[in-house]
């Protein structure tokens, strides 16, 4: 079975500075999505970024950029000049490929506070 | 762009009643996925359809149920009620095995 581990309960970071919250994640599958998602006060589940693990790129969208590790299991999510919205629950989350199912398991989540 | 529809938004309802949520997927998305998130915690899987056929089963109570309709909306109904139930259920729906989904702003049953 699928596991994914956030370590980091809590994280704050000053406005314009830059966060990483980590995600390791465990699983017997050679192919697989990684993702973080962002749940906002709001409650509103946000795809933040997505990664394939056959791509050796790291993805990026804008001030958002991932450190993915296949052989380490690791998957960190880099916040770059963190702005007040940025506050949130961020969750990691992995999805098989194959199987017929591609049900998400979730990390704890990490809640992410911005200091102005 | 149209999203994820999640009906209603937030219901209330008493011990040993039943509930009724409701998802309409975003056009030509085949596959609906259903997760509850209790307070203060992750989400988990509870159960998805693909073609109107149930793919697969996660930690859903035998006391809920669901099915997909032949217009891809769904529904997940919930019997006999309790405390513990209270969450919010998400809906997501996703083209097949397009890596990801859109998820609905999720209905907030509180069971009183």
């Amino acid at each position: 079975a699928q596991t994914v581990t956030q370590s980091q309960p809590e994280m704050s970071v000053q406005e314009a500075e830059t966060v990483t919250l980590s995600c390791t994640y465990d699983t017997s599958e050679s192919d697989y999505y990684l993702f973080w998602y962002k749940q906002p006060p709001s409650r509103q589940m946000i795809l933040v970024i997505r990664q394939e693990a056959y791509k050796q790129q790291n993805a990026t969208e804008n001030r958002f950029s991932v450190n993915f590790q296949k052989a380490a299991k690791s998957f960190s999510l880099k916040i770059s000049d963190s702005q007040l919205g940025d506050a949130a629950m961020y969750f990691c989350a992995h999805s098989p490929t194959q199987g017929g199912s591609e049900k998400l398991v979730f990390g704890k989540g990490t809640k992410l506070t911005v200091n102005p | 762009a149209a999203g994820v529809i999640q009906s209603p938004r937030h219901l209330i309802k008493e011990k040993r009643e039943t509930a009724t949520l409701k998802c309409y997927p975003i056009p030509r998305h085949d596959t609906v996925y259903w997760y509850q998130q209790g307070p203060g915690q992750d989400p988990q899987f509870l159960i998805s359809f693909y073609e109107k056929m149930q793919s697969d089963k996660g930690s859903i109570p035998d006391r809920f149920s669901a099915q997909q309709f032949s217009d891809y909306h769904s529904e997940l109904n919930m019997s006999s009620l309790e405390l513990g139930d209270s969450a919010l259920y998400f809906c997501a729906s996703s083209p097949r095995r397009r890596g990801g989904y859109t998820f609905g702003s999720g209905t907030r049953l509180t069971v009183v």
